[in-house]
């Protein structure tokens, strides 16, 4: 069935590191990859999207990586800081309107 | 307005009430969501509106949940003979853009849930 699964529950990295976050999905079907971020208290904020035929996409100090021949989805924040402590969800699309989450990595920063 | 809005943002009920859960998406915004998050969890698809069509309403747990958008913008999310494994934060979600597989997804605040 559809699924999006991440291989870590929690990351800790030191400020000023850069962090990989990593997610496995497995529905070959998807073609639109997001990841979320959420803050304690607060709604999921969007960070970032990849279409499935590209395989890397750069924003501001994020850039997300996909490898559909393993099914794999990492986003790597260059220059972690304290406020990048949230957790993090990766979600998956596969055409329809439906995305589905992942179950977050926690992501520690410290200083 | 600014952001996705929810309402309340916390409701207590009894086991056995039925409870109304009120959100405004951000104006213009076409795609509707409602989602179910458990703590520690991913949100969990519920529902999605474009408009005011209900599209999917595949994420439902039982006939007990039920969604409405009448205008195309305000939705309810209305749970009947709530149970104590209804409790849980129920997040809105607007997207402006309608077509399939685009679009990011502005969330709500929430409402957190709790049934005695």
């Amino acid at each position: 069935g559809e699924s999006v699964g991440l291989h870590l529950p929690t990351l800790s990295v030191q400020e000023g590191d850069n962090s990989i976050i990593n997610c496995a999905y497995s529905n070959s079907a998807s073609d639109y990859f997001i990841w979320y971020k959420q803050e304690s208290g607060k709604g999921p904020q969007f960070i970032i999207d990849i279409r499935s035929n590209m395989d890397k996409r750069q924003g501001q100090r994020v850039t997300v990586l996909l490898n559909k021949t393993v099914k794999h989805l990492s986003l790597q924040i260059a220059a972690t800081q304290p406020g990048d402590s949230a957790v993090y969800f990766c979600a998956e699309n596969t055409g329809g309107f439906k995305t589905i989450f992942g179950a977050g990595t926690r992501l520690f920063v410290k200083a | 307005g600014a952001g996705v809005s929810q309402s309340p943002r916390y409701k207590v009920t009894k086991r056995g009430q039925d409870v109304a859960l009120r959100c405004d998406p951000i104006s213009g915004h076409v795609s509707l969501y409602w989602y179910r998050q458990a703590l520690g969890q991913g949100p969990e698809f519920l529902t999605y509106f474009n408009y005011e069509a209900q599209q999917d309403k595949s994420g439902l747990p039982n006939d007990r949940f039920s969604a409405e958008r009448p205008e195309g913008s305000i939705s309810t999310l209305t749970i009947q003979r709530t149970e104590q494994r209804d409790s849980a934060m129920y997040r809105c979600a607007s997207s402006l853009s309608m077509d399939q597989g685009t679009g990011k997804l502005f969330f709500g605040s929430g409402t957190q849930l709790s049934v005695l």
